[in-house]
């Protein structure tokens, strides 16, 4: 089955750049979408498609996808962006199985 | 404005059965891929099925042969019928909306929580 994998957690300075990276085999191929998800929330999409943001989402957010490695950018990071991560893919040609990651904490100091 | 409303959680004894439903409102059910998505307590996210908006279904491994998904068109409703329940599949459950043609999740419910405990 298809893993993807991300470091447990990222600990970032306030105003500084997290980038949180999501480990695929060929994930460039695929679409990777990727979800913040505070204590105690749903989930939310911040990025789509690899690079997309839905309405509503900070252009701080921003992502992108390339050979085994997708990758979600925070710029000028806010105590708000302290949360869990999660990247996603969905499997249409074989199994239509939904993948998601490991999940990375994202920590503010 | 689309809302997603998940209820049917609760406790059930190892073995038990559970239905869970998820009333939508804002959108149409049968035409978008709707999933159900599980998070066991501390833990990470975890696809369990989806239904297509042509009516194909797939499940996760893990609950395959056990959970079945399904929709009632008259009613804007999705549904997660859980058979055979494991101590492991205590989590909360969410339903998702994704799009007319692709599992892109842009829509969550609250969240249901089921306990299988004896």
């Amino acid at each position: 089955s298809y893993v993807l994998t991300q470091p447990p957690s990222v600990s970032v300075a306030p105003g500084q750049t997290a980038r949180i990276t999501c480990g695929g085999n060929n994930i460039g191929s695929k679409s990777v979408h990727w979800y913040q998800q505070k204590p105690g929330q749903a989930p939310v999409l911040v990025v789509y498609d690899d690079s997309d943001r839905p309405s509503g989402i900070p252009e701080r957010f921003s992502g992108s996808n390339s050979g085994n490695t997708a990758t979600l950018t925070i710029s000028r990071v806010e105590a708000g962006d302290e949360a869990d991560y999660y990247c996603q893919v969905w499997d249409s040609s074989s199994d239509h199985r939904v993948v998601f990651g490991t999940g990375t904490k994202v920590t503010v100091l | 404005e689309v809302q997603l409303v998940e209820s049917g959680g609760g406790l059930v004894q190892p073995g038990g059965s559970l239905r869970l439903s998820c009333a939508a409102s804002g959108f149409t059910v049968s035409s978008n891929y709707m999933s159900w998505v599980r998070q066991a307590p501390g833990k990470g996210l975890e696809w369990v099925s989806v239904i297509y908006s042509g009516g194909s279904t797939y499940y996760a491994d893990s609950v395959k042969g056990r959970f079945t998904i399904s929709r009632d068109n008259s009613k804007n409703t999705l549904y997660l019928q859980m058979n055979s329940l494991r101590a492991e599949d205590t989590a909360v459950y969410y339903c998702a909306r994704g799009s007319p043609t692709v599992v892109t999740l842009g829509y969550w419910g609250q969240g249901t929580l089921v306990t299988v405990s004896s």
